[in-house]
C-alpha cells in the first residue's frame, strides 16, 4: 500500500511556463514533507521542505503547497527551465511517538521544453 | 567542500554472498542515512545512523545492517543477498539529526545481484 503517490509518472512543460508536480498521501500522521530532484546518475538533491503546520513555503522559483485536509501536496516551478528537466520525489515524515517513518512518492519525470 | 561519496559505485555479486558499501558523509556532517531504489518500489529508507547510533529505521529485514564510526563514516551490509536486492543505494548526510536537517545525497552503489 503505498502511503505516498505521485499519480503522474511524466509531466512536460513549455519552458517559462509554471510546472506543477503533485503528490498525495494517506497517513494522516505525516508531519513533514520534502521535495527532491535527481538528474540521472546522481543522487537527489534536497529541493524545498514544509513542515505539516504550514501551508506554503517558498524559496525562489520553487514553491510547496500544503493542504492537510485534502492529504495533497504540490510543488509549483515557476518559471520553468530547461535545467529543471529531471525526476522529481515528493518524501514524508512521522516522526511522532517515539516512531519514525520516511516514505517515498515513485517520482514524476518534469521535462521543461525549450 | 566534497559531497557525500560513496564506494564502489559498482558491484555485481551472486545469490547468497554478503555485501558491504561504503559512505563517506561530508566533513562535519554527523548523520549518515541510507536509501534503496529499484524501479519497482521506488526510493525507501533503510536507516539512519548519528553519533555512531543507529536512530531510525525503515522497514527492511535484518539482512540490511548499517554501522556508523566515529569519524561519520558509515557502512551498509546486507547479506544472503537475493536478487531483489539489485538496486541503487543511496547514502546522505546531513550535520544534524531530524526531518528539518536538510540531506545531501551521494550518487550511489549500483548492486547486481546475479
Amino acid at each position: 500500500d503505498q502511503q505516498v503517490k505521485q499519480n503522474s509518472p511524466s509531466l512536460s512543460v513549455q519552458e517559462g511556463r509554471i510546472s506543477i508536480l503533485n503528490c498525495d498521501y494517506t497517513n494522516s500522521m505525516f508531519d513533514y514533507f520534502l521535495w527532491y530532484k535527481k538528474y540521472p546518475a546522481e543522487g537527489p538533491t534536497f529541493l524545498i521542505s514544509i513542515s505539516s503546520i504550514k501551508d506554503k513555503n517558498e524559496d525562489g522559483r520553487f514553491t510547496v503547497f500544503l493542504n492537510k485536509s485534502a492529504k495533497h501536496l504540490s510543488l509549483h516551478i515557476v518559471p520553468s527551465q530547461p535545467g529543471d528537466s529531471a525526476v522529481y520525489f515528493c518524501a514524508a515524515i512521522s516522526s511522532g511517538a517515539g516512531s519514525y517513518q520516511l516514505t517515498f512518492g515513485k517520482g514524476t519525470k518534469l521535462s521543461v521544453i525549450p | 567542500k566534497a559531497g557525500v561519496t560513496q564506494t564502489p559505485r559498482y558491484l555485481i555479486k551472486t545469490r547468497g554472498q554478503q555485501v558491504t558499501l561504503s559512505c563517506s558523509p561530508i566533513s562535519g556532517h554527523r548523520s549518515v542515512s541510507w536509501y534503496q531504489q529499484t524501479p519497482g518500489q521506488g526510493l525507501q529508507f533503510l536507516f539512519e545512523y548519528f553519533s555512531e547510533t543507529q536512530r531510525n529505521k525503515g522497514n527492511f529485514p535484518g539482512r540490511f545492517s548499517g554501522r556508523q564510526f566515529s569519524n561519520s563514516r558509515s557502512e551498509m551490509n546486507v547479506s544472503t543477498l537475493e536478487l531483489g536486492d539489485s538496486a541503487l543505494y543511496l547514502c546522505a548526510s546531513s550535520l544534524g539529526q531530524g526531518a528539518a536537517e536538510t540531506q545531501y545525497f551521494g550518487p550511489g552503489t549500483r548492486l547486481l545481484v546475479l
